[in-house]
């Protein structure tokens, strides 16, 4: 079974800082792989899709890279801002079901 | 608008009244699902649905029901609902038979008394 594992936890940065979320998992026989952004107590908003064949994708401040053979990904934000506290959810696509990572909650301080 | 429809958006209600949480798209998309969201535990795949009358099981499908009669509709029925059902759930589909990029819907937070 596919097991994601997104560290850290929890995150807390000054405005304006560079950042790099991880997400990693265990089998990487996947489709493609989903960023997602998690307001409290809202849905989930579609950030980035990386189909197993790319190696990035951008959009905006934002830029997602997949290397499929280690099983890993990672979500940079560029000069973060107060608007983009949220939790970031990684979600692995290996066949008929999105595997999800517990998420980073990450406060982003003026 | 393209969206993902969940109603209703909160629920309380008693131990063993069923109860239908509905979930509709005006995508024409083929694939659909339900996932649960609890503390700690991340998001769950509950059911899915590959296309009308094509449903299979998630990672934790007990205690539910689904149906996909129409394409665009896929109800999640809680026969005998439980406290341990308390949980935030998520409704999303994607265009193709399986999720190639998947849309959610708002979530419906459901607590069983």
């Amino acid at each position: 079974k596919q097991e994601v594992t997104q560290i850290p936890a929890a995150l807390s940065v000054p405005e304006g800082e560079n950042l790099v979320l991880n997400c990693s998992f265990t089998d990487s026989a996947i489709y493609n792989l989903q960023w997602f952004r998690q307001d409290p107590g809202k849905g989930l908003t579609s950030l980035l899709l990386i189909q197993s064949s790319q190696r990035e994708q951008t959009s905006g401040r934002l830029n997602a890279s997949l290397d499929k053979s280690s099983g890993r990904s990672t979500l940079y934000i560029a000069a973060s801002q107060p608007g983009d506290s949220a939790t970031y959810l990684c979600a692995v696509n290996s066949g008929y079901a999105l595997n999800f990572g517990k998420g980073t909650s990450l406060l982003v301080t003026p | 608008e393209a969206q993902v429809t969940q109603n209703p958006r909160y629920l309380i209600t008693v131990t063993g009244k069923k109860l239908t949480v509905t979930c509709s798209q005006n995508m024409n998309h083929e694939y659909m699902s339900w996932y649960r969201q609890d503390p700690g535990l991340g998001l769950r795949q509950i059911y899915y649905s590959m296309n009308v009358e094509v449903t299979d099981k998630g990672d934790v499908p007990e205690g539910y029901k689904v149906s996909r009669k129409e394409k665009r509709n896929f109800p999640l029925i809680l026969e005998s609902p439980s406290p341990n059902q308390t949980s935030l759930y998520f409704c999303a589909s994607s265009l193709a038979s399986f999720p190639i990029e998947q849309y959610f819907g708002p979530g419906t937070r459901l607590t069983v008394t």
